[in-house]
């Protein structure tokens, strides 16, 4: 059964930087094919792709967020890490990690962490 | 990026009837592999998103069979046939054909 859970701070000031991390089982990141994506939603508003890493340890930015983004994997295959430097109000949304196969096709998601950027 | 267009914003639907969402593309979503990486995402109050339809037409495993997908090029819908009550929630286009991965804006499903 594949699974995906999202963590993160819950509230940070802006000008900070937002540390997320994304714990899945029941797939491996070793895998060939296997991307990690991390996908963000403001309350009330569509999706926006941020970042993703595939099994090779490439990764892949949203050229408009691009120099604020780092991903990242542990060695162990089994978590994804997502930082956001110099936040802003306009950071404030619902991070999701998701699974994206070869399909470009994002089959399963987390549960979701919800941020806020606020002093 | 791609703009993906989504019309109606809103829908409004009886319990059985069956209907229609648009997806257009600012761009042809047929890559130069001969894929068309265009999907179709569900987002149920307060739940994530969950994967309906990949590829345009292929429908993920464990989604009932009135969904359905079609088109081409820049041109996309997602058919429902028959609503019933647990398909209502905000559905989404996606591509993955050019960088970065883009989203419609939505097309809310609700009761009327």
């Amino acid at each position: 059964q594949v699974t995906l859970k999202e963590s993160g701070p819950g509230m940070l000031q802006p000008s900070k930087t937002l540390s997320l991390t994304c714990s899945f089982s029941g797939f491996s990141l070793s895998t060939s094919g296997m991307v990690v994506s991390w996908i963000r939603q403001p309350s009330g508003k569509s999706l926006e792709w941020l970042a993703a890493i595939d099994w090779d340890g490439d990764k892949y930015y949203n050229p408009s967020l691009k120099s604020r983004l780092t991903v990242s994997k542990d060695t162990s295959n089994t978590q994804v890490f997502l930082k956001i430097t110099s936040v802003d109000i306009a950071d404030t949304a619902t991070y999701y990690c998701a699974r994206l196969l070869t399909t470009r096709a994002f089959d399963y998601w987390g549960q979701g962490v919800m941020v806020t950027v606020s002093s | 990026d791609v703009v993906l267009t989504q019309t109606p914003p809103t829908l409004s639907a009886t319990i059985g009837q069956s209907v229609s969402i648009s997806c257009r593309s600012s761009q042809s979503l047929l890559h130069s592999n001969g894929n068309t990486y265009l999907h179709w995402l569900l987002q149920r109050p307060g739940q994530s998103p969950q994967l309906l339809i990949y590829l345009v037409s292929r429908l993920e495993s464990g989604v009932p069979n009135r969904f359905s997908g079609s088109g081409s090029g820049t041109d996309f819908t997602l058919k429902i046939s028959g609503v019933e009550a647990e398909d209502l929630g905000v559905y989404y286009c996606v591509q993955g054909t050019h960088a970065p991965y883009t989203f419609g804006a939505g097309t809310k499903l609700e009761l009327k």
